[in-house]
C-alpha cells in the first residue's frame, strides 16, 4: 500500500525564521509531488507541484525539492511570517494510476 | 475567472439517509476529483470523472457514488449514510486531468462539510 508520510504532525516557530517541512513516500515511480496548503474549514491551495523529471521548484519564499530514490521531499519556507500559519499537505501522483496519495499534513504555526 | 464552487457548505444528516453533494469546476475545466477528509484518515481520493465517464476511483464502498454532466458540473451521492461519513468532501477541477497535472495542478472547492447524526 502506497503512503505518504509527514512528520512533524504539528510545528510551531517563532517569526522570521526559516524552516523545513519533511514528506516521504514509499512509491518511487510518481508521476509528480505537490505542496498544498489549507487553512481551516477551506479548501486546498496549491502551492508547488514537481513533476517526476525536476528535482525542486520555487515560489517567491518557498522551495520544494524531491528525491525519488530516497522517497523524500522537503518544503522549505524562508522569513515566516505569521500568514504562513496553515497545515502544509505533501500529495503524489502514482505513476502505475491516476490516483493521488495525500500526507495527513504537518499544521504549522508561526509566532509573531 | 469563477473559481470551483461547492454546494451545500454545510449539511447535516442522520444515519440511514442520503446525501447529494455538488460541485461546478472552473469554466473550461473538464476534469472533476472529489476527496474525503477527516481528522483521522486524512484526504483520500473518491473518484475523478473526464467528460461525463469515471475515470478513476478510490477505495471506498459502492455506497459513494457519482456522475458528471456535460457541462462538466458534478455530482456526488452518498446512500445509506453512516456516522463515519461525517468529513469535509472536497472537489477539484483542472482542465485535462491527469495529461495537465504534470504542468498544471488541480484546484480545488471551499468544500462541504457533513455531519451525521
Amino acid at each position: 500500500k502506497q503512503e505518504v508520510t509527514q512528520i512533524p504532525a504539528a510545528l510551531s516557530v517563532p517569526e522570521g525564521e526559516n524552516l523545513v517541512l519533511n514528506c516521504s513516500f514509499t512509491d518511487s515511480a510518481i508521476y509528480n509531488l505537490q505542496w498544498f496548503r489549507q487553512d481551516p474549514g477551506k479548501g486546498l491551495t496549491s502551492l508547488l507541484l514537481i513533476q517526476s523529471s525536476q528535482r525542486e521548484q520555487t515560489s517567491g519564499r518557498l522551495n520544494a525539492s524531491l528525491d525519488k530514490s530516497s522517497g523524500r521531499s522537503t518544503l522549505y519556507i524562508a522569513a515566516s511570517q505569521p500568514g504562513d500559519s496553515a497545515t502544509y499537505l505533501c500529495a503524489e501522483e502514482e505513476n502505475r494510476d491516476d490516483k493521488i496519495i495525500f500526507g495527513k499534513g504537518t499544521r504549522l504555526h508561526i509566532l509573531p | 475567472k469563477a473559481g470551483v464552487t461547492q454546494t451545500p457548505r454545510y449539511l447535516i444528516k442522520t444515519r440511514g439517509q442520503q446525501v447529494t453533494l455538488s460541485c461546478s469546476p472552473i469554466s473550461g475545466h473538464r476534469s472533476v476529483s472529489w476527496y474525503q477528509q477527516t481528522p483521522g484518515q486524512g484526504l483520500q481520493f473518491l473518484f475523478e470523472y473526464f467528460s461525463e465517464t469515471q475515470r478513476n476511483k478510490g477505495n471506498f464502498p459502492g455506497r459513494f457514488s457519482g456522475r458528471q454532466f456535460s457541462n462538466s458540473r458534478s455530482e456526488m451521492n452518498v446512500s445509506t449514510l453512516e456516522l463515519g461519513d461525517s468529513a469535509l468532501y472536497l472537489c477539484a477541477s483542472s482542465p485535462f486531468g491527469r495529461v495537465d497535472r504534470g504542468r498544471e495542478t488541480q484546484y480545488f472547492g471551499p468544500g462541504t462539510r457533513l455531519l451525521v447524526l
